[in-house]
């Protein structure tokens, strides 16, 4: 199956720094997106970015199929923005839509005030 | 706009117990529905997926199954719970583009 490398595996900041945090994935995708894992385990749906560039306020994601990565950018954190942010796929071959996503381990970001 | 449930948020269940999770999602029809495990500290594994009623797959091999006995309804269950079996539960349910949404988990403890 495919295989899904998120780094670095834990990041610990000041409040106000940015911070980019990596996906790498082993085969062509058809589906990624970024989550946020907050302190009571709700994933919270950050982008679907199976290709190109996309922003959202102080996050911005970016996807390189080609070269099968993707980087989800966080400028001036917040601590809010505490948890874990994992990267999940879903791979080309397996038809399409249904199979469900392969997680990354995630990066476990601690904003300190 | 949709809407997923999970009950209950919290479980706290003896070996060799019976488990029965449910999930619905409101605010779509014919959803492609998902139930996910997280083990403590790690990533989510994908243990089932339903494109529709009656129709399940199973991504691991376990001592869990799944059941859809409605469109918007996905049911995890045991018959004997082992201590392995604790974690975090997620169903979740996908959009027409295949973007996945998730509910707020079950979190099970087995004693």
């Amino acid at each position: 199956g495919i295989q899904v490398e998120q780094s670095p595996p834990d990041l610990i900041l000041q409040e106000g720094a940015n911070s980019t945090l990596r996906c790498n994935f082993s085969d062509s995708v058809n589906n990624l997106q970024w989550f946020h894992q907050n302190p009571w385990g709700q994933l919270i749906n950050l982008f679907y970015i199976p290709s190109g560039t996309k922003q959202n306020g102080r996050l911005s994601a970016t996807t390189v199929a080609t070269e099968r990565y993707s980087l989800l950018y966080i400028s001036s954190s917040q601590t809010t923005d505490s948890g874990v942010y994992f990267c999940a796929v879903e791979y080309t071959y397996s038809g399409g839509g249904a199979d469900g996503l392969t997680f990354g381990k995630g990066t476990h970001l601690i904003i300190q005030p | 706009s949709q809407t997923i449930h999970q009950w209950p948020a919290t479980l706290v269940q003896p070996v060799g117990s019976p488990l029965s999770l449910e999930c619905t999602v409101e605010g779509t029809s014919n959803p492609n529905l998902y139930w996910y495990r997280q083990a403590a500290g790690r990533g989510l594994q994908l243990l089932f997926y339903s494109v529709g009623i009656g129709q399940i797959s199973s991504e691991v091999p376990q001592n869990l199954s799944a059941s859809r006995p409605q469109d918007r309804q996905f049911i995890l269950s045991s018959k004997k719970l082992l201590l392995s079996d604790s974690g975090f539960y997620l169903c979740a349910w996908n959009t027409e583009i295949y973007e996945q949404y998730f509910g707020p988990g079950t979190r099970l403890t087995v004693t």
